[in-house]
């Protein structure tokens, strides 16, 4: 069965450190897709990243990487010099290989991880 | 630039009074998904239409029912609201066979029961 886990229900940090989220999941797919949405308040989820299960190469953008690696099943997130404006919930997501092809491609999501940035 | 629209933002009904909660796309992508996210939670996945296919999940309730009358447009329907209907819902589509793999998700619709 497929999960993802987000094992910090609630992280708080001071404006301008580094935070690091974490991800584990779980699949017997071979071919897969991770993914991290940020929630904010106002509730609308805002994709930030996808990566598929064959490119394990690390991401940068901006104040924003992300760190996967099959080995130990993980994704982590790091914010680099956190905003005020970080803060939110970060959801951890998986979903089945890319094309439908009959697969739901229904994301499975971990439980969030609410982040605040003091200022 | 709106893609996917939800209607209303904020929906109040009374306990046991049906509502409706609608979603339109511009996108023409195929597949169109509810999810119910209730406080604190992660969104979990109601149903979601392929095409025309519908596709309920095993724990969806059975008050909880859906209809697409075409490409653009989704509606959930809550027969009848109990207060732990009380949630975000949240649409979603997808085009099969795209290279992005990403769902497009709008800004849901927060319904309080009361």
């Amino acid at each position: 069965a497929q999960k993802v886990t987000q094992a910090q229900t609630e992280i708080s940090v001071v404006e301008k450190e580094d935070v690091t989220l974490d991800c584990v999941y779980e699949t017997r797919d071979t071919t897969y897709y991770l993914f991290w949405y940020k929630q904010p308040p106002s509730g609308e989820l805002v994709f930030l990243i996808r990566r598929n299960s064959f490119d394990e190469q690390n991401e940068i953008s901006g104040r924003y990487s992300w760190n996967f690696q099959k080995s130990t099943s993980s994704f982590n997130f790091t914010i680099t010099a956190s905003q005020v404006v970080d803060s939110a919930v970060y959801f951890c997501a998986l979903s089945e290989a890319g094309n439908y092809g009959g697969a739901t491609n229904k994301l499975i999501f971990g439980t969030g991880t609410l982040l605040a940035v003091q200022p | 630039d709106a893609m996917v629209i939800q209607n209303p933002r904020y929906q109040v009904t009374q306990f046991g009074k049906p509502v409706t909660l609608s979603c339109s796309q511009t996108l023409n992508h195929n597949v169109m998904y509810w999810y119910q996210q209730k406080s604190s939670q992660a969104p979990k996945l109601l149903f979601h239409y392929y095409d025309k296919d519908f596709n309920n999940e095993a724990d969806t309730p059975d008050n909880f029912q859906s209809r697409r009358p075409n490409t653009s447009f989704c509606f959930l329907d809550i027969r009848s609201p109990g207060l732990g209907d009380a949630a975000m819902y949240l649409c979603a589509t997808f085009l099969d066979g795209s290279s992005y793999n990403e769902q497009f998700f709008g800004p849901g619709t927060r319904l309080t029961v009361l």
